[in-house]
This record gives structure tokens, sequence and C-alpha cells, in this order.
């Protein structure tokens, strides 16, 4: 049973770095697709961007200039770096994960972590 | 970026059938997934690859697509199948896409 456990700091201030991280337990990285996906307090879902275990990584485009998405294939882990914070980066961020899928289907995100809420405020 | 379209809210008797709907060009070159996420959980997928169900999804629920328009159906509406329904799709440069998320509620 996978299981995605992940951590980070839950308050930041406006203009630092928000950085989490995401380990997969009980299952293999290699073959799977990668996301981090945020939802702001009472909102939908955002994508935020993907890494396939190649190291090969996509971005939404309105945030691509401050994300960098990374993996540690050794330790079965992947990591979120989203830059100069402000407001309305407050929101819950979940990693997720599952088979990549192949054209002409989309997402088969199976597995999720339990979400951390961060927090941007001075 | 390609939007996807959801109807907000939709409710349903229990024991009755209700379609979610979700609208938007890419799902002319895309199957969608659907997601279903209850208060305070994370999401948790339901429909994947055209109208498949990871294990433990129950067989009430299924996908449809018609040329724009994504289908998620809920057959025999249980008290368990409230939440909200999010539809998401790649577009066309590759990127993932959600929708705004429908409400349903079981009555």
């Amino acid at each position: 049973q996978v299981q995605l456990q992940q951590w980070g700091a839950g308050l930041l201030k406006p203009s630092e770095t928000l950085s989490l991280t995401c380990a997969v337990y009980g299952g293999s990285f290699s073959g799977n697709s990668w996301n981090w996906i945020r939802q702001p307090p009472g909102k939908g879902l955002e994508w935020i961007g993907e890494i396939t275990h190649g190291g090969g990584t996509n971005y939404n485009p309105s945030l691509k200039s401050r994300v960098i998405i990374s993996a540690d294939t050794s330790n079965n882990q992947f990591s979120l770096k989203l830059t100069s914070l402000t407001a309305a980066d407050t929101a819950i961020y979940y990693c997720a994960g599952g088979r990549r899928q192949v054209f002409p289907f989309s997402s088969a995100w199976v597995y999720w972590g339990k979400g951390v809420l961060v927090t941007v405020s001075s | 970026s390609s939007e996807l379209t959801q109807d907000p809210a939709v409710s349903v008797a229990l024991g009755q059938t209700v379609r979610i709907t979700c609208q938007g060009d890419s799902l002319r070159t895309y199957y969608a997934s659907w997601y279903q996420q209850k208060p305070g959980q994370a999401p948790v997928l339901v429909i994947y690859a055209k109208n498949n169900r990871p294990s433990g999804i129950p067989g009430r629920l299924s996908g449809s697509t018609s040329g724009n328009i994504a289908s998620l159906t809920i057959t025999g509406a249980q008290a368990e199948d409230e939440a909200d329904y999010y539809c998401t799709s790649r577009d066309t440069s590759g990127i993932h896409v959600f929708g705004a998320g429908t409400k349903v509620t079981v009555l």
C-alpha cells in the first residue's frame, strides 16, 4: 500500500520561500507522475506541477517563474519550492501521484498526501 | 491554457441518479479524470482513463465523454456520495487543469 507523507513549514512571511517534501512509502517511485496541487481555504484545486521518475518536469504557467519541483529518487522523495510568496499563496498543499498516463488519458493520481496548510502572513 | 467549466452545485434524492458535467475544449483531445473531496480530506480519484475506477470505488460511479463534455454519473446516490467533485484534464500544452468543482448534495 503506497502512502505519501509530506512535511514543511506552515507559517511563512511574504517574500519568503515555501519548501515542502513528500516521501513515497510502500511503492515504486519509477513509472509514476508525482505532482503538487494546492487548495486555498474554501476554494478549488490548482495544479502546481509534476515530476516524473526520469526527472522531467511540467509546471503551471501561472506559477512557472516561481516554482521548482525536484526529486531524490534514492530516498523516494520529491520536493516543492515556491519563491516570492504572497498572501495569495496561502493554501493547503497536497502531494499526489500515480501511474503516468499516456495520450489521450490525463491523470490518475491515486496516491495523495494528507496536505499541509501553508499560511503566508506578516 | 484551457478552462474546464462545472456547475457549482447539484442535488439528488437518495437512491436517484445525478450527472455532473465538465465542459472544455481540451476534452475533445484528452479524457477527463474525476476526483471526489469530502470536507477536511484530501481528494480521492474516482474515475480515470475514460471510465476506469480505482480499487474500492463503487460501481455506481461512472464516467463518459461526448464532444467537449465529460460527465460523471452517480447511479443510485448514497449519503456517502455527498462531496465536492472536480474534473481535470490536460490542455493542449500538456499541463493539467482543474474544473472549479461541483458540490453534490444528497437529499
